[in-house]
């Protein structure tokens, strides 16, 4: 079964608007990561975030991590177009570091 | 070049045939992981090995095999292909050193459809 759930399944914005994706995850984790996925491409590493961070930034990536919640949040600022991908989080489990789960993923439609 | 690749891209086959995706990689890392991808159910874990002499299932490792040839490369079998196993099929690398939990590198994917 997955362990991260992505919301919203799907987000569509303009060039220039901020997008938030969330992720929440039943179990304990030691870290929870972000992907993006370019359609039918491989996914590629965005930020990593472990369970003792609460925010985490790289570029225009935001990355938060509420552990009480059991949910973490990605907003990317002023998207661009090339910015349009799918966007997955990955949960590790706190108790077996070789279990890594991903989401179902949000589609993300940045139009011009 | 590209530091991990699939072969082939692309495949359709029939019900019952014995299929064999490869992967290779130039990372220099230890560890190697097969994944499918379906619509709306984000990545599954099928298989995964942290050195050639070690090889664990994942999450959905049923009518799927591996053979780790090489530290560079990674195999993944499908016995007696069934339509079930239509997917996207990705394998990713890790750094050695570390478990499943860190960053992943994926190569570029193989589309399977089996009829």
């Amino acid at each position: 079964s997955q362990q991260g759930e992505e919301d919203p399944q799907a987000l569509s914005i303009q060039e220039g608007e901020n997008a938030t994706m969330n992720c929440s995850y039943k179990t304990s984790i030691n870290n929870l990561q972000w992907y993006r996925q370019n359609s039918g491409r491989g996914l590629v590493h965005l930020i990593l975030i472990r369970s003792n961070e609460r925010e985490k930034h790289s570029g225009r990536l935001r990355v938060t991590l509420d552990t009480s919640k059991k949910s973490s949040s990605l907003l990317i600022t002023a998207s661009r177009a090339a910015d349009t991908a799918s966007y997955f989080c990955a949960t590790t489990s706190l108790y077996n570091n070789n279990d890594m789960r991903f989401g179902a993923g949000t589609r993300l439609t940045v139009k011009p | 070049d590209a530091d991990v690749t699939q072969t082939p891209r692309n495949r359709i086959t029939k019900t019952g045939k014995r299929i064999m995706l490869e992967c290779s990689q130039t990372k220099g890392h230890d560890r190697m992981y097969w994944y499918r991808q379906d619509p709306g159910l984000g990545l599954r874990l099928i298989y995964y090995s942290f050195d050639v002499k070690d090889i664990n299932k994942g999450e959905i490792s049923d009518g799927y095999s591996v053979s780790r040839q090489a530290q560079a490369k990674f195999s993944l079998s499908l016995e007696s292909a069934i339509p079930n196993q239509t997917a996207l099929y990705f394998c990713a690398t890790s750094d050695p050193g570390r478990g499943i939990g860190f960053e992943q590198f994926f190569g570029p994917g193989t589309r399977l459809t089996v009829l």
